[in-house]
């Protein structure tokens, strides 16, 4: 079974450019999650989704941060414009379906903004 | 609302010596206990988990841990570490609910010296 599938590994951008980030979770997963993990910290949810509907966006910065997961499959967190702050590694996650406990990660993406 | 405390950010241990990575959550309901691993430039990978039951659970390569809920600990343990245990190990808990959001430790920094 393939895992969590993400691209790009690595981004470097500069202040007030944007970014797209991409997940692909195992197939059959229904929840989908987005963490940021900011250096020597533990990943903080950003945003969870069941199929393509949003359950909890509250921790996302929706004045610079968007996603999307419009056909219940692959998903894209952007951000618009990014902030020196915003340099994170930003992991995806998947989970089977409410009567499983067990989230898998993809590798994730470390964003570098300059 | 959750909260985990993992009270050693490094922990440098020789090889075959035991070992001890502490873990404390606080929470107004009942959670699973989880630990994820994370090696250099790779996603977490689940360890181990409490769900219900035994409360010592064990993982294949040789980790355990033990959930004590009068003190709100789900410490992990090894009696014998290798250089391949050289990793970041995170705590975390989820609600039981369906959302199952994890909230993560800060991580331990496990570093395995020959």
């Amino acid at each position: 079974e393939a895992g969590v599938a993400q691209s790009p590994r690595y981004k470097i951008i500069e202040k007030r450019q944007s970014v797209a980030f991409w997940c692909n979770p195992i197939s059959g997963h229904a929840t989908l999650y987005w963490y940021q993990q900011i250096l020597g910290q533990g990943p903080k949810l950003l945003i969870q989704f069941q199929n393509n509907g949003v359950v909890d966006d509250s921790q996302l910065p929706k004045d610079r941060f968007s996603a999307e997961r419009l056909k219940g499959v692959d998903s894209t967190l952007k951000i618009q414009p990014a902030k020196l702050e915003d340099s994170a590694v930003y992991l995806c996650a998947s989970r089977h379906s409410d009567s499983t406990d067990t989230q898998y990660f993809g590798p994730g993406t470390r964003l570098t903004v300059l | 609302a959750q909260s985990v405390t993992q009270l050693d950010s490094q922990v440098p241990v020789f090889e075959e010596a035991p070992v001890e990575l502490r873990c404390n959550y606080s929470s107004s309901v009942s959670v699973y206990l989880f630990w994820y691993v994370q090696y250099p430039n790779q996603g977490l990978q689940l360890l181990l988990k409490y769900l219900s039951g035994s409360t010592l659970v064990e993982s294949i390569n040789g980790f355990e841990a033990e959930f004590n809920k009068s003190q709100t600990s789900f410490h992990l343990r090894k009696p014998s570490v290798h250089i391949s245990d050289t990793a970041e190990y995170f705590c975390a808990v989820s609600d039981r609910g369906s959302a199952r959001q994890l909230t993560f430790g800060s991580g331990t920094q496990l570093t395995v010296l020959p």
